[in-house]
């Protein structure tokens, strides 16, 4: 089992341009999260989904897009992208919404 | 949604000493009760959880207590050693729900 995976690990954009993560679980869970972390600002919910062709808005949802076509895999879309965007980005799953939550190994996303 | 705050946001101790960290939150209806390490550089991964039917888990040094009655749950660390240096994150929660975290606590151990 591969676990949580996020796809790419590093990126850097210009002012402006678009892209899309990607995230595969292979563990057949439910419920996916995508979160960003700043230094001193801890995790913040982007958007999550509580199971296949669902998403909902998290704590700082703005700028961002997300779709979940297929139970296994969570996308995450900036469509024009801004520096404040510039953050770590670390998906998330888990079985149900109250149980344990399996991390990927995080996109380091710069804007410039 | 849930309003989770967790005290204090650092904490330094010397190699032996326990460490205590607090988590509360405001939905009460949350029955749920991890806490998440990150090492450096790495991604978050559960150390202990709890649920709303327990007061108290202990898994060798570390230990999660619970009182539901006033909203908070804690996370105990004996005998520190510097590898339990990390950011601890708590997310109370339940199903259905957003998971949201508390913005983390730096626990630093010098040898």
């Amino acid at each position: 089992n591969a676990g949580v995976t996020q796809t790419p690990k590093f990126r850097v954009l210009k002012t402006g341009q678009s892209m899309t993560l990607l995230c595969a679980q292979d563990m057949n869970h439910e419920y996916m999260y995508w979160y960003r972390q700043d230094p001193g600002m801890g995790l913040r919910l982007i958007h999550y989904s509580v199971g296949e062709g669902t998403t909902a808005k998290g704590e700082v949802p703005d700028g961002y897009n997300v779709s979940r076509l297929k139970k296994q895999n969570f996308l995450l879309g900036l469509e024009s992208a801004a520096p404040s965007q510039t953050s770590v980005y670390f998906c998330a799953s888990s079985y149900w919404g109250n149980t344990e939550a399996f991390f990927g190994q995080g996109t380091r996303l710069t804007v410039v | 949604g849930e309003n989770v705050e967790q005290h204090p946001s650092t904490l330094s101790v010397q190699e032996g000493d326990s460490a205590v960290i607090k988590c509360t939150y405001s939905d009460s209806a949350s029955n749920y009760f991890p806490w998440y390490k990150q090492e450096l550089g790495k991604r978050p991964q559960l150390i202990i959880d709890i649920r709303s039917n327990v007061g108290e888990k202990k898994d060798q040094r570390i230990a999660v207590t619970l009182n539901k009655t006033a909203k908070h749950f804690s996370l105990h660390i004996t005998e520190t050693q510097p590898e339990d240096s990390a950011v601890y994150f708590c997310a109370p929660n339940q199903a259905g729900t957003a998971l949201i975290f508390g913005k983390g606590t730096t626990l630093s151990v010098s040898s």
